[in-house]
């Protein structure tokens, strides 16, 4: 079975800075989808990004980026510029296209220092 | 806002009652998802459908059911409720088991089982 981890709790960061949020998975798949959510005190699920597992290439939005090694089974966050609005839970999401479950981390929680 | 609804928003029981939690996904997505997220703890998959039938299924309770109807509305079912049963029950749709399709997520029901 999949699973996915975040090793870190929670973490802080200066207003402006970058952070980067650490995310290791799990499988025997080849083929897979990766994301990131992002869950404010809201509590609403805001998904940040996606990567799939056979592009290569590390996707970005805006200010979100990551860094995908899929040798590694490795997928972190990094967060540019940071803002008091970034924070939040994050989750890192793990989806196989085999039996179409979607696993989450236990998530980080990232504080934004003014 | 993310187009899928969760009714209702809170819900407070007591122990050994069952309620139903009542999700609509968004317009023209056929697959329904139902997570419970614990306190500061991170998402379990419970449960999936697709089109009406049950497509993945996770750690889910006995005591704990589903169905989606045919204007694919669904519905969780949670019977003798325990104090650990509190927890936060979230809904998402998505257009189809589409990997790379992200999840919508609703606003989430808050059940409190005194």
């Amino acid at each position: 079975a999949q699973t996915v981890t975040q090793s870190q709790p929670e973490m802080s960061v200066q207003e402006a800075e970058t952070v980067t949020l650490s995310c290791t998975y799990d499988t025997s798949e080849s083929d897979y989808y990766l994301f990131w959510y992002k869950q404010p005190p809201s509590r609403q699920m805001i998904l940040v990004i996606r990567q799939e597992a056979y592009k290569q290439q590390n996707a970005t939005e805006n200010r979100f980026s990551v860094n995908f090694q899929k040798a590694a089974k490795s997928f972190s966050l990094k967060i540019s510029d940071s803002q008091l609005g970034d924070a939040a839970m994050y989750f890192c999401a793990y989806r196989s296209p085999a039996d179409d479950k979607i696993i989450f981390g236990k998530g980080t929680r990232l504080h934004i220092l003014p | 806002d993310s187009g899928v609804t969760q009714t209702p928003k809170h819900l407070i029981t007591a122990t050994g009652q069952r309620v139903t939690l009542r999700c609509s996904p968004r317009s023209g997505d056929l697959s329904v998802y139902w997570y419970q997220q614990s306190l500061d703890q991170g998402l379990q998959f419970l449960i999936q459908y697709y089109n009406g039938e049950e497509r993945a299924k996770g750690n889910i309770l006995e005591r704990f059911s589903a169905q989606q109807f045919p204007d694919l509305h669904s519905e969780l079912n949670l019977s003798s409720l325990e104090l650990g049963d509190s927890a936060l029950y979230f809904c998402a749709s998505s257009v189809e088991p589409v990997p790379n399709s992200p999840l919508h997520f609703g606003n989430g029901t808050r059940l409190t089982v005194t």
